[in-house]
């Protein structure tokens, strides 16, 4: 089985600071990784996505990710916090492999706090 | 994402009543799907269809229905509501050449 963890249920970070939300994820075969974002009364809108090739992908809004294999991490990062990027993050994984490769299973979210 | 869009966005119902939410998109995708999200428990995956004739049961299906009526539309039903169904429920569509979803602006059910 899939899974994710966020173990940050929330982040705070300064206005101009670099940020980070941590997701680790578990699954069998080779994973699709993927990053969304939520704003208050909003859908979920897609950041990024690791599929192969390089470790380090960049998205939208300067958001970019780092996949780690050997920790079976995908951190979500930004140089320099904006207040705009206050919202709800959530990571998801993909499995592969086997039967129910096609399902995403999503993190509990972390909601992040820019402090201006 | 606007090519996603649900009705209604806000409904509130009595236990007991038959609730139907819809969805429509017009991003020409083959899959869709029905998640609800509930505060600290992040997205979980009620049913999903590939096409229209391809139906099959997410993670939490019990007390759900759905129809695919066609490519473009997926509606999930609560054939009798109950209070602990009180969610914000989104749609999602994707291809099955692209990897990510596409998600609907939700539905804020509350089941009184």
């Amino acid at each position: 089985a899939q899974s994710v963890a966020q173990p940050e249920d929330q982040v705070n970070v300064a206005e101009g600071n670099p940020l980070t939300v941590k997701c680790t994820y578990s699954v069998s075969g080779n994973p699709y990784l993927f990053w969304y974002v939520q704003y208050p009364n909003r859908g979920l809108q897609f950041l990024l996505k690791y599929i192969t090739g390089d470790n380090l992908v960049k998205g939208s809004y300067g958001f970019e990710a780092e996949f780690n294999k050997s920790q079976t991490s995908f951190h979500l990062k930004k140089p320099s916090a904006l207040v705009s990027d206050s919202a709800l993050y959530f990571c998801a994984v993909r499995d592969t492999s086997g039967a129910g490769s096609y399902q995403l299973t999503f993190g509990k979210g972390t909601k992040l706090s820019v402090i201006p | 994402d606007a090519d996603v869009t649900q009705t209604p966005r806000n409904r509130i119902t009595k236990t007991g009543k038959r609730i139907m939410l819809e969805c429509s998109q017009t991003k020409g995708h083959d899959r869709m799907y029905w998640y609800r999200q509930d505060p600290g428990l992040g997205l979980q995956l009620i049913y999903y269809s590939f096409d229209v004739k391809d139906i099959n049961k997410g993670e939490i299906s019990d007390g759900y229905s759905v129809s695919r009526q066609a490519q473009a539309k997926f509606s999930l039903s609560l054939e009798s509501a109950i209070p602990n169904q009180t969610a914000l429920y989104f749609c999602a569509t994707s291809d099955r050449r692209i990897s990510e979803q596409f998600f609907g602006p939700g539905t804020r059910l509350t089941v009184l």
